[in-house]
């Protein structure tokens, strides 16, 4: 069974930084893509951010979060990473990892994280 | 950026009742359509991909139909576990993008 476990969500202030982390398990972890969605309070679901599987890193991020926000995989410990920087108000969110069932074609997402929470706020 | 519209954004319902909800493009996404189930205070649950294929240990009560920028999903007898809120996203072309979800609530 796919688990996915989220971590690293805390209260920031704006401008500040966090890191997110996604243990996998139950999985060949480089065999498939990885992604970022978010949720804010009370609101919908806001694709994030993606990185195909193996070792290329090929990425794809929504223009709210480019050049703020990375995606990132370490295989060997089967991890996902979403480094935020200048955080901003906006950005505050639950935040999940999700599997996607391929290795970088078809981007929906079949199994989710639990979900952190990022809250940004002075 | 292609658009995903849902109607309604809130259903009452009784249980045992059938539900319709509709997803809409801004433009085709051909089949690339997938549908979630959000409970409260849970993760998103993958229901259907390719508009109308039903995920592992998906119950038959769920299908999915449609195809271009028109998309139905469809419960045949709602049950008590049922009650969440869906959402559609499309994954043919980026940035992916979610609908802004339809809320199913006992009536």
């Amino acid at each position: 069974e796919v688990q996915l476990s989220d971590s690293g969500g805390g209260v920031v202030q704006p401008g500040g930084s966090l890191r997110l982390s996604c243990a996998a398990s139950g999985l060949t972890f480089s065999s498939y893509g990885m992604s970022w969605v978010r949720q804010a309070p009370g609101k919908g679901l806001e694709w994030v951010s993606s990185i195909i599987g193996g070792g290329t890193g090929n990425t794809y991020s929504a223009d709210s979060v480019k050049g703020r926000f990375t995606i990132s995989r370490d295989n060997s410990k089967n991890t996902l990473y979403l480094q935020m920087n200048s955080l901003r108000v906006e950005d505050t969110a639950v935040y999940y990892c999700a599997k996607n069932p391929t290795w970088g074609t078809t981007w929906l997402f079949d199994s989710w994280g639990q979900g952190t929470l990022v809250t940004v706020s002075s | 950026e292609i658009v995903m519209t849902q109607s309604p954004a809130t259903l009452s319902v009784s249980p045992g009742e059938r539900v319709t909800l509709s997803c809409r493009a801004s433009q085709s996404v051909s089949s690339n359509l997938a549908w979630y189930q959000q409970i409260s205070g849970q993760a998103p649950r993958l229901l259907i991909s390719g508009a109308s294929t039903r995920a592992t240990g998906i119950p038959v009560r769920f299908s999915g139909s449609g195809s271009g920028a028109e998309f139905t999903l469809t419960i045949s007898s709602l049950q008590s576990e049922d009650f969440a809120v869906y959402y559609c996203q499309q994954y043919n072309n980026w940035p992916l993008t979610f609908g802004g979800g339809t809320k199913v609530e006992i009536k």
